[in-house]
């Protein structure tokens, strides 16, 4: 099947200062990116779908100005959490959809595992 | 509201026999369903899936079923394999809705050699 990195996979950072994630489509174009959020023993909270050349759309009660999604091509997108808090501590997976319209298959990556001191 | 229940945390069999994971809905606009199999500190990985116009799909040990009128999808798994031990999420996605898949709370399977 398709790959999907992340990178980084692991990321302790002190509370106040900023995270970037990075998602790339390693052998596919993928113009849709989704961001999920997973709280220990939960399941995947979808954040935003992150559509390449246009602004991400968030979902309701995610704060946009925080968690910012850039796409700038077909195969990256980027997350950062912006003066993270250890409220933001989590774990963040995102996933490419691959050709197939609005029903193709998610390819999702490994994981960020974020921790905020 | 949560539009997608996984109503057991878990669920424990022997090797060898059949596991069923349940999944049930709320949403009628739902019109595709898929099977997520996680491992720990790992992203999900595709399992299996259906249209809303089917009421079977198999592939190899997995089957699905859907009951629309009952909102409630299962997966099997026979016979099962210690390796199937994972997180299964249910998902469910509706064309209007561009595809966006939302996610049951997921069941702990593990099989017992």
């Amino acid at each position: 099947g398709a790959v999907v990195s992340q990178h980084p996979s692991w990321v302790i950072c002190k509370s106040g200062t900023s995270v970037k994630i990075e998602c790339r489509s390693l052998d596919f174009q993928a113009t849709t990116m989704f961001w999920y959020r997973q709280f220990p023993k939960q399941s995947l909270m979808l954040m935003a779908t992150s559509n390449e050349g246009s602004k991400a759309t968030y979902e309701q009660g995610v704060e946009k100005d925080k968690f910012l999604i850039n796409h700038a091509s077909l195969t990256l997108s980027t997350l950062t959490v912006t003066s993270a808090h250890p409220e933001d501590s989590s774990f963040y997976i995102c996933s490419a959809r691959g050709p197939g319209g609005p029903f193709g298959e998610q390819f999702f990556g490994p994981g960020t595992r974020l921790t905020v001191l | 509201d949560q539009q997608v229940k996984q109503n057991s945390p878990s669920l424990s069999v022997q090797e060898g026999r059949i596991s069923i994971l349940n999944c049930d809905y709320t949403n009628s606009m739902f019109d595709y369903f898929l099977w997520y199999k996680k491992y720990p500190a790992e992203g999900p990985t595709f399992l299996i899936s259906i249209s809303s116009i089917k009421d079977k799909n198999e592939d190899g040990r997995f089957t699905v079923f859907l009951n629309k009128s009952a909102k409630h999808l299962s997966l099997h798994i026979v016979p099962s394999q210690p390796g199937d031990s994972a997180v299964y999420f249910c998902a469910a996605s509706a064309k209007a809705n561009a595809g966006k898949s939302t996610f049951g709370d997921g069941t702990t399977l593990t099989v017992k050699p």
